[in-house]
C-alpha cells in the first residue's frame, strides 16, 4: 500500500523559511515523477511543483519560481520542498503526491498525503 | 500557461440524478486530463485519467468524455457519497493546471 506522509508545516512569518518532507512507502520511489500541490483555505488545488524520479527535471509554478526549491532523496526514500521568503498567500494546505504510472505523469495523481499546513502570518 | 475553465461552480443535486460537470480547455490538451474528487478536509482522489479512463476502484456510476478543449465528467445515478467537490486537471504540459472545482451538494 502507497503510503505518503508530510512533515514540516506550521506558523510562519511573512519573508521567513519552512522546509517540507514527505516520507514515502509502498512503491519504488526512485522511479516515479513526485509532486506539491497546495490548496489555500476554502480554494482549489494548486499545482505547485514536480521533479522526476532521477531528479533530472524540476517543475515549478510561476507563483513560487525561484522561492521554492524541490528536491528528493531517493535512498530515504523521500521528497522535500524549500520554501523561502514565504508570503501570505503561501498559507495553504500542502500535498505530497505521485503520479499513477512511473513512465508519465499523463494518468494523473494516484496517491496523496494527508497534508501539512503552512499558515504565513505576523 | 493553459487555463481550464469549470463549470458550473456549484451545483445543486438530488440522490439518483444524472450530473455533468465541464471542464474547458484554453488550447488543445488531446485526452491528457484528469478528473479528481475531494471531500473537505480529505485529500482528493483521481476518478478519471486520459479523459475517460475510470481509475481501478472507481464506480462505473462515474465517467469522462471530451478530448481537445471541452471535457465532461458524469456521474450517472447521483448516490449520497457523490457529494464532494470535483475538479479537473491538465497534463498535457506544464505547469500542470487545475480547475477551479465544481461543488455537488444536496438539493
Amino acid at each position: 500500500e502507497v503510503q505518503l506522509v508530510e512533515s514540516g508545516g506550521g506558523l510562519v512569518k511573512p519573508g521567513g523559511s519552512l522546509r517540507l518532507s514527505c516520507a514515502a512507502a509502498g512503491f519504488t520511489f526512485s522511479r516515479y515523477t513526485m509532486t506539491w500541490v497546495r490548496q489555500a483555505p476554502g480554494k482549489g488545488l494548486e499545482w505547485v511543483s514536480s521533479i522526476t524520479g532521477g531528479s533530472g527535471d524540476l517543475f515549478y509554478a510561476d507563483s513560487v519560481r525561484g522561492r521554492f526549491t524541490i528536491s528528493r532523496d531517493n535512498a530515504e526514500n523521500s521528497l522535500h520542498l524549500q520554501m523561502n521568503s514565504l508570503r501570505a498567500e503561501d498559507t495553504a494546505v500542502y500535498y505530497c503526491a505521485k503520479y499513477t504510472w512511473a513512465s508519465t505523469v499523463k494518468a494523473g495523481v494516484d496517491s496523496w498525503g494527508q497534508g501539512t499546513l503552512v499558515t504565513v502570518s505576523s | 500557461d493553459i487555463q481550464l475553465t469549470q463549470s458550473p461552480s456549484f451545483l445543486s443535486a438530488s440522490i439518483g440524478d444524472r450530473v455533468t460537470i465541464t471542464c474547458r480547455a484554453s488550447q488543445d490538451i488531446s485526452t491528457y486530463l484528469a478528473w479528481y474528487q475531494q471531500k473537505p478536509g480529505k485529500a482528493p482522489k483521481l476518478l478519471i485519467y486520459a479523459a475517460s479512463t475510470l481509475q481501478s476502484g472507481v464506480p462505473s456510476r462515474f465517467s469522462g468524455s471530451g478530448s481537445g478543449t471541452e471535457f465532461t465528467l458524469t456521474i450517472n445515478s447521483l448516490q449520497p457519497e457523490d457529494f464532494a467537490t470535483y475538479c479537473c486537471q491538465q497534463l498535457y504540459i506544464y505547469p500542470l493546471t487545475f480547475g477551479g472545482g465544481t461543488k455537488v451538494e444536496i438539493k
